[in-house]
């Protein structure tokens, strides 16, 4: 069964530090891979996805992702945060089964804290 | 911006009571999507609908039920609430392609059962 983990329940970084959000997934087929975030009181917002091609992929917000399907992973990273990137981030998988949609499978999330 | 509404965003009922969760989209989505959202736990899709008279149930059992009568509308209904149904609930659409995924979320609705 597809599932994906976030290793990462809660991170502190500092304000102009880089930020990596691991994120692991596991599925058989090609996965659809996303990262979101939900800041407080709100829904969830796209920041990047990986359908194919290159790998490293770039979102919103600075934010970029590099799926590595040797290690099953699909971290986010972001060289320098700020304050305002206080939030709980989501990794998503989903999957393409040529004839019928895959709905998507979510982590547990990784809620990031920044200090002054 | 995402177009997809949610109401209301708050509320606190009594145990029995009926209440609806009101979404709507203004993008044209075929797919819209139920997810029941706990502290420090995933997502959990509960309702989706791939177009108009068609209703799935999720990955987690739910007593609530579901309709879509409009493309853009997909209200969630609990008959009788309970405690246990104290929860955020989440509505999201998505278009109709080959991929998973791109979901719209709306801000979320925040459910309390006393």
């Amino acid at each position: 069964a597809q599932s994906v983990t976030q290793p990462d329940i809660h991170i502190t970084v500092s304000e102009g530090a880089s930020l990596e959000l691991r994120c692991n997934y596991s599925y058989g087929a090609t996965p659809y891979l996303f990262w979101y975030v939900q800041s407080p009181g709100q829904g969830l917002q796209l920041l990047l996805k990986y359908f194919s091609g290159d790998t490293l992929v770039q979102g919103i917000k600075g934010f970029e992702a590099e799926f590595k399907r040797s290690q099953s992973s699909f971290n986010l990273r972001k060289p320098s945060v700020h304050w305002s990137d206080a939030a709980e981030y989501f990794c998503a998988v989903g999957a393409w089964y040529g004839g019928s949609q895959g709905n998507l499978i979510f982590g547990k999330g990784t809620k990031l804290s920044v200090k002054p | 911006e995402a177009d997809i509404y949610q109401t209301p965003r708050y509320l606190v009922i009594g145990t029995g009571k009926k209440i609806t969760l009101e979404c709507s989209q203004t993008m044209g989505h075929d797919k819209m999507y139920w997810y029941q959202q706990d502290p420090g736990m995933e997502l959990h899709l509960i309702h989706y609908s791939y177009g108009v008279n068609s209703t799935e149930k999720g990955d987690l059992s739910s007593e609530s039920t579901v309709s879509r009568i409009r493309t853009e509308h997909f209200p969630l209904t609990l008959e009788s609430a309970r405690p246990s149904h104290t929860s955020q609930y989440l509505c999201a659409s998505s278009e109709s392609s080959g991929r998973a995924g791109e979901l719209f979320f709306g801000e979320g609705s925040r459910l309390t059962v006393l």
